[in-house]
């Protein structure tokens, strides 16, 4: 089974454009998750959707960052303007998002995207 | 909020030897989950093993394990018989399980162990 798929896996832009990330979650899975990884923040959560809808978005830095789950297979997340404070490893992951067996409640990571902002 | 603290920023052991990674964590949640995950030079995130609050017993797979103390709130990763594949940053994550009530919820990690094998 494919597991969760990012693009790009590395984005290089200039400070003030627009960074759209991409994810695929694994099939069948309702909840979604994008976190941020710095070297001074750690790993720390973003936003997360439950069947498409967004729960969570207190970990948002700011207006510039927005995320999207038009459907099931497909979520964005977006930076505009960029700045290179934001220069980050992006992750997406994705499980079950039910109250069953562990394994359906057990989150699984895609590969990343490195950005780097100049 | 949840908090987790990893206390050794880094480690170094020999090849084939037994290492023990420290976690603690703060919740005043009853029904959880813990895991480790694994994170070599390529930067994926690896599930390494994950363990339910509500069981006492503690989790195993293959060489790794985990001392899952409730009480203490301590959750540390042994890993036996080591190899140079295991060298990595490993983190820690706390998860409401969804049986305390709502949805998915996201993890709490710490901020990670460097661990390296030397031969």
């Amino acid at each position: 089974d494919a597991g969760v798929i990012q693009s790009p896996r590395h984005e290089v832009t200039e400070m003030g454009q627009e960074v759209t990330l991409r994810c695929k979650p694994i099939s069948g899975h309702n909840s979604l998750f994008w976190y941020r990884q710095t070297m001074m923040r750690g790993l720390e959560l973003l936003i997360y959707f439950n069947n498409n809808v967004p729960i969570d978005d207190s970990g948002m830095p700011e207006d510039r960052f927005s995320a999207k789950m038009p459907n099931a297979s497909f979520s964005t997340l977006k930076i505009q303007p960029s700045e290179p404070r934001d220069s980050a490893v992006y992750f997406c992951a994705s499980s079950f998002g039910l109250a069953g067996p562990p394994e359906e409640e057990t989150q699984y990571f895609g590969p990343g995207t490195r950005l780097l902002v100049l | 909020a949840q908090t987790v603290t990893q206390s050794q920023p880094e480690m170094s052991v020999q090849e084939a030897e037994t290492v023990t990674l420290s976690c603690t964590y703060d919740t005043s949640e009853n029904n959880y989950y813990l895991f480790w995950y694994k994170q070599p030079p390529s930067r994926q995130m690896i599930l390494v093993i994950r363990q339910e609050a509500y069981k006492q017993q503690n989790a195993t797979e293959n060489r790794f394990s985990v001392n899952f103390q409730k009480a203490a709130k301590s959750f540390s990763l042994k890993i036996s018989d080591s190899q140079l594949g295991d060298t990595a940053m490993y983190f820690c994550a706390f998860m409401d399980s969804m049986y305390s009530g709502g949805g998915a919820d996201g993890l709490t990690f710490g901020k990670g162990t460097h661990l390296i094998i030397q031969p």
